[in-house]
């Protein structure tokens, strides 16, 4: 398997321009991740899909964020306007289980967003 | 709430030498555990995992970690350093019961390995 497919791999954009950041999970597991990277916060989870239903979207920073997954192989992460400030590494990551939290989860390449 | 401490963000050893990489959790109720591990500009890599049983985890490339309740502590060793173990390490913590059982990771330990 070719694992979790990201793309782009590198972003860079200007303020207030739309991002869209895709993502391909293995084929076969239920559970989808968005995690943002960034030095000052960690590694955040941002929202969380099983059976490509939003399970939970608590770390979904503001509205300026969504995510969509619209079937089992895709999904997307939108910002709409972007901001210097969502400058970060973003992970995309799956996982076998339906109660996915404990079961291993493999990420993705993750996608450098810059912001300026 | 959960919270999860890795006391220091760096740590080097020699190559041949013991690693240990430390790691403190604050949790209501044993929690899961896991080490994941990110190679430079690769995603995260699950090293090893603690759920129920023994308390002793071992994992992949060499890697062991022990569950410590009284401590709150879930340590990651390997007896001897090797050049290719030089990447960045994260703790995590789980409970289901709170917070809907997602990750807490801590903001991790670079490990540098020298010849």
């Amino acid at each position: 398997d070719a694992g979790v497919i990201q793309s782009p791999r590198h972003e860079v954009t200007e303020m207030g321009q739309e991002v869209t950041l895709r993502c391909k999970p293995i084929s076969g597991h239920n559970s989808l991740f968005w995690y943002r990277q960034t030095m000052m916060r960690g590694l955040e989870l941002l929202i969380y899909f099983n059976n490509n239903v939003p399970i939970d979207d608590s770390g979904m920073p503001e509205d300026r964020f969504s995510a969509k997954m619209p079937n089992a192989s895709f999904s997307t992460l939108k910002i709409q306007p972007s901001e210097p400030r969502d400058s970060a590494v973003y992970f995309c990551a799956s996982s076998l289980a339906e109660f996915a939290y404990t079961d291993t989860q493999y990420f993705g390449p993750g996608t450098r967003l810059t912001v300026l | 709430a959960q919270s999860v401490t890795q006391l220091g963000s760096h740590v080097s050893v020699s190559e041949g030498a013991l690693v240990l990489l430390r790691c403190n959790y604050s949790s209501s109720v044993p929690p899961y555990l896991f080490w994941y591990v990110q190679y430079p500009n690769q995603g995260l890599q699950l090293l090893l995992k603690y759920t129920t049983g023994a308390t002793l985890v071992k994992g992949i490339n060499g890697f062991e970690a022990e569950f410590k309740k009284s401590e709150t502590s879930f340590h990651l060793t390997k007896p001897s350093a090797h050049m290719s173990d030089a990447a960045e390490y994260f703790c995590a913590v789980s409970d289901p019961r709170n917070q809907g059982g997602k990750l807490i990771f801590g903001q991790g330990t670079e490990l540098s390995v020298k010849p």
